[in-house]
């Protein structure tokens, strides 16, 4: 039962180095999205795709670039780290994003330090 | 745009006591309103869910009913335990029409430390 699966779960860069995040999912969701967490700011989100093909914007995409590679999986891409992206990272999905009501079943995050 | 916030933590209970954590939201439409939580190194789980006004969610004793006419949606239990201690996050979706593709809006978190 492995739901949504992130990797990796520790990751230390220095900044300017370039880093994928990977996020897969079992549940033959449709949408799939990546948040951040930053303490006392709660999540933001960077990116979705509301179904296989398409990625859309979040609040906080800058710095940030998304695949989404087939419908289990989407990345993450930070192209140049900078310490300011420090951050957990959580990739999520759910069933069917336009129905507001589906929850979302979220990984277990990946914890970023930017040097 | 979309806001969800939530009582300043952290907050501190003896195992048994009652717990309340106060979210209130600003949405378009009829958002569908949400608590998750996290447990130490772990992702958010859904812990309760209310898709309209008046409606109650439950789950493990928890409990939180949407009252739109004060645009709130607090979580309370009657009896705390020492594994509860957790982070709780309310969100919303917002169902304007169908175009908000699911994005959640989360409050800053509240850090639940239950005591025994």
């Amino acid at each position: 039962n492995a739901g949504v699966t992130q990797t990796p779960k520790f990751q230390v860069l220095k900044t300017g180095q370039s880093m994928t995040l990977q996020c897969a999912q079992d549940m033959n969701h449709n949408s799939m999205y990546w948040y951040r967490q930053d303490p006392g700011m709660g999540l933001r989100l960077i990116y979705y795709s509301a179904s296989e093909g398409t990625t859309d914007k979040g609040e906080v995409p800058n710095g940030y670039n998304v695949s989404r590679l087939n419908k289990r999986e989407f990345s993450l891409r930070l192209e140049s780290a900078a310490p300011s992206q420090t951050s957990v990272y959580f990739c999520a999905s759910s069933e069917q994003a336009a129905n507001s009501n589906q929850p979302q079943h979220f990984g277990d995050g990946t914890r970023l330090s930017i040097l | 745009g979309d806001s969800v916030t939530q009582m300043e933590g952290p907050v501190t209970l003896s195992e048994e006591a009652f717990l309340t954590i106060n979210c209130t939201y600003t949405a378009t439409g009829y958002p569908s309103l949400f608590w998750y939580v996290q447990y130490p190194g772990e992702g958010l789980q859904l812990l309760l869910k209310a898709t309209k006004a008046d409606d109650k969610g439950s789950n493990k004793g928890f409990e939180a009913t949407y009252r739109k006419e004060t645009t709130s949606f607090h979580l309370e239990k009657g009896s705390v335990q020492v594994s509860d201690s957790a982070v709780y996050f309310c969100a919303l979706t917002a169902n304007a029409g169908g175009t908000s593709y699911g994005k959640l809006t989360f409050g800053q978190g509240t850090i639940l430390t239950v005591h025994p």
